[in-house]
């Protein structure tokens, strides 16, 4: 069965100090990847998608991620944090083909930034 | 992006009545879309997958007669929790996905209800 596993439930950091969000996915065939943001009181927001091509990806608010795909990993990434990017993140994966078309979420990540 | 409406955004309803949440693709004609259920502090689970025309596949432990799903047209899905009990108590989020564009889904604002 697929899955998502993200290992920081809870990450508390300063402004400007460098994040990285750990995410592994567990699932045979070839997938899509995502990140999702939910600043608190709004909806799931789209961060950025992996499909195919450059594994390094490349997304909205200074954010990146890194498909590895011999580590089954997925890491989000941003070099230097601002208060605002306090919110809940949430990693992603999809069943590219055969038809399996369910988003799996994982558990997410709480990020908080002290100013 | 492409934009899905949720309404209403929050309803308290009393035990024993039944909700229904409305989920709108606005500029994209969704053939499939999903239901979620997030519990405070926890990650989204899927609830059911539904697809335009026909029934929609509930997920394992999900009480298809309780939560009940209708995917009428490329626009619009409904999720109606019948009978509600406290415990129902939930923020519950749909997404809809483009069928041009196959892989990406665009989620509602979400739904939070509370039954009294």
């Amino acid at each position: 069965a697929q899955s998502v596993s993200q290992h920081n439930h809870h990450v508390i950091l300063s402004e400007a100090a460098s994040l990285e969000l750990g995410c592994n996915y567990s699932y045979g065939g070839t997938v899509n990847l995502f990140w999702y943001v939910q600043y608190p009181g709004q909806h799931l927001q789209l961060l950025l998608k992996y499909f195919s091509g450059d594994p390094l990806v490349k997304g909205i608010k200074g954010f990146e991620a890194e498909f590895i795909k011999s580590k089954f990993s997925f890491n989000l990434r941003k070099p230097s944090v601002q208060w605002s990017d306090t919110a809940e993140y949430f990693c992603a994966v999809k069943g590219a083909s055969g038809g399996y078309n369910k988003l799996i979420f994982g558990a997410g990540t709480r990020l908080a930034v002290h100013p | 992006g492409a934009v899905v409406s949720q309404h209403p955004s929050r309803v308290i309803c009393k035990s024993g009545t039944s909700v229904k949440i409305e989920c709108r693709s606005l500029d994209f004609q969704a053939t499939t879309m999903f239901w979620y259920r997030q519990f405070p502090k926890q990650s989204l689970m899927l609830m059911a997958t539904s697809n335009e025309g026909s029934k929609a596949t509930y997920e394992q432990g999900v009480e298809k007669d309780k939560f009940l799903i209708n995917h009428a047209s490329l626009t619009l899905s409904t999720l109606t929790v019948t009978s509600a009990h406290p415990e129902d108590s939930s923020f519950y989020i749909c997404s809809a996905r483009d069928w041009q564009a196959l892989t990406e889904a665009f989620f509602g604002q979400g739904t939070r209800l509370t039954v009294v």
